[in-house]
């Protein structure tokens, strides 16, 4: 049973780098089976796809957030990790590493981490 | 493409017959999930390719629909059922979702 777990910095201050860190148990990140994505939910709204990491390190990312947003991977450490740069109040969120199957569900979820974007 | 869900909130009974409806902008084919949340919890996949249940998941969870108009239905609700409820494309990059049903 895989297992994803978001680890980083709960408070980030505006206009600075978000960095966050999914390390991924039971499973390998280099099944070319799967893609890990990022999502994002601010309190209270709904769920906003962020990008996500091939295998091979090809990467694909929400045209709302591309020019901010990087995603990347480490098989050696089975970890994948997003920063999100120049944030703001609305990047005030939890924010989910995702598994996504074949059929394009996403299948295995962390449990979240809350970012907050304050000075 | 952008996943339009209804209603955005509904209330109900135990026992009751649930229907949860999601429109996409364009045709998506079955490209379609449905997902569970509960308070202070990852979402959870229910449903895949419009009408598969995912492994686990009760069979009072039913999905259907292809093209633009989706359905997701539970038959019999139960207590542990109340949640917020989203449906999300697989269709195309970006992938979205629908802003979510609450259930209460």
């Amino acid at each position: 049973q895989v297992q994803l777990q978001e680890s980083g910095p709960g408070l980030v201050k505006p206009s600075q780098t978000l960095s966050l860190t999914c390390t991924v148990s039971g499973g390998s990140v280099s099944n070319e089976l799967y893609f890990w994505n990022w999502i994002r939910q601010p309190a209270g709204k709904g769920l906003e796809w962020i990008g996500r990491v091939y295998p091979t390190g090809v990467t694909n990312y929400n045209p709302s957030l591309k020019s901010r947003v990087t995603i990347s991977l480490d098989k050696s450490k089975s970890q994948f990790s997003l920063r999100l740069s120049s944030v703001t109040a609305a990047d005030t969120a939890v924010y989910y590493c995702v598994r996504k199957s074949g059929r394009g569900q996403f299948d295995s979820w962390g449990q979240g981490a809350l970012v907050t974007v304050s000075s | 493409i952008q996943m339009t869900q209804s209603p955005s909130s509904l209330s109900a009974s135990v026992g009751d017959r649930v229907t949860i409806t999601c429109q996409a902008s364009q045709d998506i084919s079955t490209y379609l999930n449905w997902y569970q949340q509960k308070p202070g919890k990852a979402p959870k996949l229910l449903i895949y390719g419009a009408s598969n249940l995912e492994t686990g998941v009760p069979s009072r969870f039913s999905g259907s629909g292809s093209g633009t108009d989706f359905t997701f239905t539970i038959s019999s609700l139960q207590a542990e059922d109340v949640a917020t409820y989203y449906c999300q494309h697989c269709d195309s990059l970006p992938y979205t979702f629908g802003q979510g049903t609450r259930l209460e």
